[in-house]
């Protein structure tokens, strides 16, 4: 069955730096989405993608953030100078024009 | 504006059915969905209904919206351990595809 696959499971990173998180999507899906969820806190909406441009983003999703379709396949999320308050589990989600978005398993990003 | 409401906790006995509510504000969701999340692993989808459908039933899941009142409830019949997660309630907005989601709902399932 095809599945949204996120890499990596866990990043530890130092305050100020600047991280990248990666996303292979589903293959035939079209719009492409990341969320976060900090600990004990609700799946928040961050930034939806669709034919290589943002679509839509939350007030979340400020100049610290950036998104990215680097080839056919890729889908990233940068965050360029981490605070402490970005750690949290970062979800990648695809889905066709309509219909269901399919998660990944998501990256837990520290911030020490 | 868009909310998402659950009850946090729900606990009940192996063999039992588990009624999950849910209460949205927004009128306008085209879609609205159950995610269930295991301890430390994403979200799997478990089943949506498209907001125009009262009722939908997929082997032990039975999905009840009621559009009227905003509320929308998954029951789980013969819940087994294994269904011991969080239940994430999310609506999907009419324009932009982006899902909001619920605090979500412990489950616990009693031997």
């Amino acid at each position: 069955e095809p599945e949204v696959t996120q890499t990596p499971s866990h990043q530890v990173t130092q305050m100020g730096q600047e991280v990248i998180l990666r996303c292979v999507p589903i293959s035939n899906h079209l719009y492409f989405y990341w969320y976060r969820q900090i600990l004990g806190q609700k799946v928040e909406f961050l930034v939806s993608f669709y034919n290589n441009e943002i679509s839509e983003k939350s007030e979340i999703f400020d100049d610290q953030f950036s998104v990215e379709r680097p080839d056919g396949s890729n889908f990233t999320l940068k965050i360029r100078s981490t605070k402490l308050e970005d750690s949290a589990m970062y979800f990648c989600a695809s889905s066709e024009q309509w219909g269901e978005a399919f998660f990944g398993q998501g990256t837990r990003l520290t911030v020490v | 504006g868009e909310d998402v409401e659950q009850s946090l906790f729900l606990s009940v006995r192996e063999g039992d059915s588990s009624v999950i509510n849910c209460t949205y504000t927004d009128s306008s969701s085209t879609y609205l969905y159950w995610y269930k999340q295991e301890p430390g692993a994403g979200l799997q989808l478990l089943t949506y209904i498209f907001s125009n459908m009262d009722m939908k039933q997929d082997q032990r899941l039975t999905v009840l919206l009621n559009k009227k009142d905003k509320h929308l409830s998954l029951r789980i019949a013969d819940t087994q351990t294994g269904d011991s997660a969080i239940y994430f309630c999310a609506e999907q907005m009419e324009y932009g595809n982006k899902l909001v989601f619920g605090a979500g709902t412990i489950l616990r399932v009693k031997s």
